[in-house]
């Protein structure tokens, strides 16, 4: 069946620093990946997407790659803040627009 | 704005009530998707519908049952309540033509507990 994983341990950065999350899956070929960003209490808020044929995508501090012959999946954000603190999930779309979660990275923000 | 929204933040209900948790998007979308999320477990699919009276099951949707009468309103019915049935219920939609990104838009979520 599909799986997908994230580092579901906490990770701790120093601010001004760059993270760097991990997504791994397996049984599965999507076509399109993406992160969302989730705080606490509330519903995860769309960040990215990439395409099966994108290597890269950028959005402002935000980095994607994506490796389908590795079938990974790096998410980095540049010069963190404190509020970039959150927790993110990486998601492949399949039909339907029906998606697949991992269970997420909690990233803290260290002033 | 997309808006999503969910009729209630928490809610208590008893071992063997029927539950209703309502969700209403106003973009138009026709997809509408109800997950459940824990800790450790993540977000896992219960159903979810691809436009009106249309339903497909997704991982895990033994318990529950869902309504799509019309094209905005996407309901989950929790026939018989139990405890593991506690958890936060999430609600999204995304559109067919729109959104060359596929994304989801989420509900603020409702906190059920079920004792």
């Amino acid at each position: 069946s599909q799986k997908i994983e994230q580092n579901s341990e906490a990770l701790n950065i120093q601010e001004g620093k760059t993270a760097t999350l991990t997504c791994n899956y397996t049984n599965y070929s999507p076509a399109y990946l993406q992160w969302y960003r989730q705080d606490p209490g509330r519903g995860p808020v769309f960040l990215l997407l990439i395409r099966e044929n994108e290597k890269e995508k950028r959005k402002e501090r935000l980095k994607v790659t994506f490796d389908t012959t590795l079938k990974q999946s790096l998410f980095h954000i540049t010069a963190s803040q404190p509020a970039d603190s959150a927790t993110y999930l990486c998601a492949l779309v399949g039909g339907y627009q029906k998606v697949t979660f991992g269970i997420g990275t909690k990233l803290q923000v260290i002033p | 704005d997309v808006k999503v929204t969910q009729s209630s933040r928490y809610l208590v209900k008893r071992t063997g009530e029927k539950v209703f948790l309502e969700c209403v998007q106003d973009m138009d979308h026709e997809n509408m998707f109800w997950y459940r999320q824990d800790p450790g477990l993540g977000l896992r699919l219960i159903y979810f519908s691809y436009d009106v009276k249309m339903k497909e099951k997704g991982d895990i949707p033994e318990g529950y049952s869902v309504s799509r009468e019309k094209k905005e309103r996407f309901s989950l019915i929790l026939e018989s309540a139990s405890t593991n049935q506690t958890s936060m219920y999430l609600c999204a939609s995304v559109g067919w033509t729109e959104s060359p990104s596929y994304e989801q838009y989420f509900g603020p979520g409702t906190r059920l507990t079920v004792t």
